[in-house]
């Protein structure tokens, strides 16, 4: 399996920071990775898809980029609504994995 | 507006079986993969496998390849995952999520999981 590992696993932000959390797949997976953000008793809704791609209806102060196996989810202005839990995941090869997650908290 | 619809919460006795169905909209059913994904309580999320309706394509976890089967009910519209021999550790909310895909010269490539139904909650216990 590919292994996705996220970082950090908590992340302290204040409203209006720049927060960048990091995805490392252990081989190659192109550019087919999706970001997704949870929250607390409700299903993942994601955010962005073949690494860049912004799905509709997501504000554009999110944004990806990354190929190979390195990613990255930028939050360009952090805003209340956004403290969450973010998972990164590859669909490059099955079984489909996820990255353990990371937590933005309230600073 | 699209919607995946998920039966509701179960309890189980360890060792037995449980079935979760997922209803989708008519005009999506066959042009989309229909994931199960998990999510045992405090933790991550955990693909479990995944059925393309139009083509009978399932694949699985090598996690869960023993005892989970994945179906499809092209007629009504519904996935369907059955995970057998249940332990306490299965305790979890289970999603289905769909996801497009291309198919072109034998080859599939897929799109990120765009909707989720509400989640199941399976609780296992004596």
């Amino acid at each position: 399996d590919i292994q996705m590992t996220q970082s950090p696993s908590t992340l302290s932000a204040s409203v209006g920071d720049r927060v960048t959390i990091t995805c490392r797949a252990s081989q190659t997976i192109s550019s087919w990775l999706a970001w997704f953000q949870q929250k607390p008793g409700k299903a993942p809704n994601l955010l962005i898809y073949k690494a860049s791609s912004l799905e509709s209806g997501v504000p554009s102060r999110f944004s990806g980029s990354g190929s190979g196996t390195e990613f990255a989810l930028t939050i360009s202005s952090l805003q209340p609504d956004d403290f969450a839990t973010y998972y990164c995941q590859q669909y490059n090869t099955y079984p489909w994995t996820f990255g353990q997650g990371t937590k933005v908290e309230i600073k | 507006q699209v919607q995946l619809v998920q039966s509701g919460a179960e309890v189980k006795k360890p060792g037995s079986a449980v079935k979760v169905s997922c209803k989708a909209s008519a005009n999506t059913f066959s042009i989309y993969v229909f994931n199960w994904v998990r999510q045992a309580p405090g933790q991550g999320l955990q693909w479990m496998g995944g059925i393309i309706p139009i083509f009978d394509k399932k694949n699985y976890a090598p996690k869960f390849q023993d005892r989970v089967t994945i179906t499809a009910d092209t007629s009504t519209y519904t996935a369907s995952m059955e995970l057998r021999s249940l332990t306490s550790e299965d305790t979890a909310v289970y999603f289905c999520a769909r996801a497009g895909f291309d198919y072109d010269s034998g080859a599939f490539s897929y799109y990120g999981m765009d909707v989720w139904g509400q989640g199941t909650t399976v609780t296992v216990s004596s």
